[in-house]
């Protein structure tokens, strides 16, 4: 079983859309959590960190709930930019001599969103 | 630069041909971390760097797979005897200090190809 599981998708969604993304984690010590965004042949990029409060950032809600291991990602008002791929991002914490700020992802959600 | 680079941006290689990637951070930038991303797959750690130490190469697949810091700034990643399976995108990462929560910002990535 792999330590974070994602839907690949595609999800083809149409402009204006709201669309959620689910993620869950196998390792209970996982402290810290993400969701990165990467463009087709592009380099992962930080989309927001998760808290177990909840965060919004714009259009974007993530939310986090260590009971169930389960993370998620809520996109409203889905703009044609939004097509990427959506990795879900957790971390165990090891200390700066340990494994640092080792980061384990999913295999990632394609998101396509169309006219 | 501003951004983390790598270079060469594509290799192809011939099996069994040694290949050398390098990553050059973010200037100022301590923890150091090499992924491998297979096709349709979220990136995999293989190695982390605090400065010029490795801390944790628990990722690397196989002893083929060499990954040196020496002056804890410019990292090479080296694979021996080059196979097929080895083909995949390697994402060069790097954090300020490595602590938790802290954003690790990846690089454009190696596209090696072993034919």
């Amino acid at each position: 079983r792999k330590e974070v599981e994602q839907d690949p998708g595609p999800f083809n969604v149409p402009e204006g859309a709201t669309v959620a993304f689910n993620c869950t984690y196998s390792n209970s010590a996982s402290q810290s959590f993400f969701w990165y965004r990467q463009d087709c042949r592009k380099e992962p990029k930080l989309l927001m960190s998760v808290y177990s409060s909840g965060n919004e950032d714009g259009r974007f809600t993530a939310q986090l709930n260590r009971a169930s291991q389960y993370i998620s990602l809520l996109i409203r008002d889905s703009k044609l930019s939004d097509s990427a791929t959506y990795l879900c991002v957790v971390n165990i914490s090891r200390g700066l001599t340990g494994g640092g700020n080792k980061l384990t992802f999913g295999t990632g959600t394609q998101l396509k969103v169309e006219l | 630069g501003a951004g983390v680079s790598q270079s060469p941006r594509y290799k192809v290689a011939k099996r069994g041909q040694d290949v050398a990637l390098r990553c050059d951070p973010i200037s100022g930038h301590v923890s150091l971390f090499w992924y491998q991303q297979a096709l349709g797959q979220g990136p995999e750690f293989l190695t982390y760097f605090q400065n010029e130490a490795q801390l944790d190469k628990s990722g690397l697949p196989s002893d083929r797979f060499f990954a040196e810091r020496p002056e804890g700034s410019v990292s090479t990643l080296k694979i021996q005897r080059t196979q097929q399976e080895d083909s995949a995108v390697y994402l060069c990462a790097s954090t300020y200090s490595g602590r938790n929560q802290e954003t690790q910002y990846f690089g454009p990535g190696t596209r090696l190809l072993v034919l």
